[in-house]
């Protein structure tokens, strides 16, 4: 069973404007998130991560909430570029029992110029 | 810079061959793992390793073998390769987050 979901297969924004990118949980033991970023033809990158202690952590245009209550997280890109098209994962581990992440289906962004 | 390698992008092989796929990291990381990249359903844990000559099956061990026989180097091994396999291969490493390599893109004929 997928215990980490990415309901919204692909999204399109246009260029300038806020792109949110949403994730869900079901296991409430998991305590670190990650998104990833990743290209056609290439590995994914890491975009930028939080643990379960925090609420919200930037990085320059990219931003990741979470909300344990909800088992949501998601990923704010202010403001989007046409460079920003790309496949986006999210993440999630239970540190505490193992090494594995569990990831999503990806949602593909479009940015429109 | 922090670097995962994988020796080969794309290959192509046919329907009962051996598959080798090599992955190198320079990081000094104890953890190590495969997974397979399919279109709408993600990104699929296959291995992992934990420490040289340690594995664990991920989500997805069938058809699938791994060796860990130096710290730095993780291959990911298909017996007989099935139509079935054709998908991309990722290898990473962590120590907190997961680094990934550029990918192996196989084709099973």
């Amino acid at each position: 069973d997928q215990q980490v979901k990415q309901n919204s297969p692909s999204l399109s924004v246009q260029e300038g404007r806020i792109s949110i990118l949403n994730c869900d949980y079901t296991n409430s033991m998991f305590d670190y998130f990650l998104w990833y970023k990743k290209y056609p033809a290439e590995g994914p990158t890491f975009l930028i991560s939080i643990s379960s202690i925090k609420d919200k952590n930037e990085d320059g245009r990219f931003t990741v909430f979470l909300n344990k209550s909800a088992k949501h997280l998601s990923l704010h890109i202010v403001p989007s570029q046409p460079g920003d098209s790309a496949v986006y994962f999210c993440a999630a581990s239970d540190t505490n029992t193992g090494n594995q992440f569990y990831f999503g289906t990806g949602t593909s962004l479009t940015v429109i110029p | 810079d922090v670097k995962v390698t994988q020796s080969s992008r794309y290959l192509v092989k046919r329907t009962g061959e051996k598959v080798f796929l090599e992955c190198v990291q320079d990081m000094d990381h104890e953890n190590m793992f495969w997974y397979r990249q399919d279109p709408g359903l993600g990104l699929r844990l296959i291995y992992f390793s934990y420490d040289v000559k340690m594995k664990e099956k991920g989500d997805i061990p069938e058809g699938y073998s791994v060796s860990r026989e130096k710290k730095e180097r993780f291959s990911l091994i298909l017996e007989s390769a099935s139509t079935n396999q054709t998908s991309m291969y990722l290898c990473a490493s962590r120590y907190w987050e997961l680094f990934f390599g550029e990918g192996s893109r196989l084709t099973v004929l």
